[in-house]
C-alpha cells in the first residue's frame, strides 16, 4: 500500500466550477501537509501549507485536513483555465525539516474555457 | 520564481557516464533537498543537506551522491548512469524554522 494515494485524473471541469482534489494517507505520523501546483515540465509551486485539522483559506484556494480520517483536500473556487496543471499533495512527519516530503502522484486538472 | 536556481536545464548523456547537477538555494536558506521525478515513481525524496552536513536520506541509489558547499550551493552527482535514471531532478530549499519547501525549475536528464 502506497503511503499517499491520489487520483491521477485527468479531472476535467468547466471554467468557473468548484474543484475538489483529494489525498488519503496511511501514515498517522504525518503532521504537516502541503499542496503544490506543477505546470508541465516546471518546478512544483507551493500553494498551501497546513498543520492542523480544519480549513485554511487563501484567496480562491481552501485546504482541508482531517487527521482522524487521514484525508486532505484542496478546493479551488471560480476555477480558471490558468489553473490547468498537475496538483500534488505532500506531507512530512516532523517539524524542523529533517526529512523529505512524501508526495502523492498528482492529479492532472483541466479547466475547460 | 521561487528563488531556487538549478543548472543545467537539460542534460543529455550516455549510459555509464557521470554528471553533476547544481542547485543554489534561496538567499538565507540553509537546507537543500534533492528529489527525482519520473513518470512511474512520481516525486521521490533523495537526500537532504543542512549547512553543509547530510541530514536525511531517502531513496537515493549508491551510484548517486551529493554535497553542500560553504556558500550553501549543492551538487548532486550521478554516476554509472542507466537508462532508468532519465528523469527530472529538482532541488528545494527550506527556511530555517519553517517546514515549507520551495522548488527550483529542475534539471531534465536524458540518458541514451
Amino acid at each position: 500500500q502506497k503511503e499517499v494515494e491520489q487520483d491521477p485524473g485527468p479531472l476535467s471541469v468547466p471554467e468557473g466550477a468548484i474543484v475538489s482534489l483529494n489525498c488519503t494517507y496511511s501514515n498517522s505520523a504525518f503532521q504537516y501537509f502541503m499542496w503544490y501546483r506543477q505546470y508541465s515540465r516546471k518546478g512544483p509551486e507551493l500553494l498551501m501549507y497546513t498543520y492542523s485539522s480544519g480549513n485554511k483559506e487563501d484567496g480562491r484556494f481552501t485546504a482541508q485536513v482531517d487527521k482522524s480520517s487521514k484525508y486532505i483536500s484542496l478546493f479551488i473556487r471560480d476555477s480558471q483555465p490558468s489553473d490547468s496543471a498537475t496538483y500534488l499533495c505532500a506531507m512530512i512527519e516532523s517539524g524542523g525539516g529533517a526529512d523529505g516530503l512524501t508526495f502523492g502522484k498528482g492529479t492532472h486538472l483541466i479547466i475547460q474555457p | 520564481d521561487s528563488g531556487v536556481t538549478q543548472t543545467p536545464k537539460h542534460l543529455i548523456t550516455a549510459t555509464g557516464q557521470r554528471v553533476t547537477l547544481r542547485c543554489s538555494p534561496r538567499s538565507g536558506d540553509l537546507s537543500v533537498y534533492w528529489y527525482q521525478q519520473s513518470l512511474d515513481q512520481g516525486l521521490q525524496f533523495l537526500i537532504q543537506y543542512y549547512n553543509g552536513e547530510e541530514r536525511a536520506k531517502g531513496n537515493i541509489l549508491e551510484r548517486f551522491s551529493a554535497q553542500q558547499f560553504p556558500d550553501l550551493h549543492s551538487e548532486l552527482n550521478l554516476s554509472s548512469l542507466e537508462l532508468g535514471d532519465s528523469a527530472l531532478y529538482f532541488c528545494a530549499s527550506r527556511a530555517t524554522g519553517g517546514n515549507e519547501q520551495f522548488f527550483g525549475p529542475g534539471t531534465r536528464l536524458t540518458v541514451l
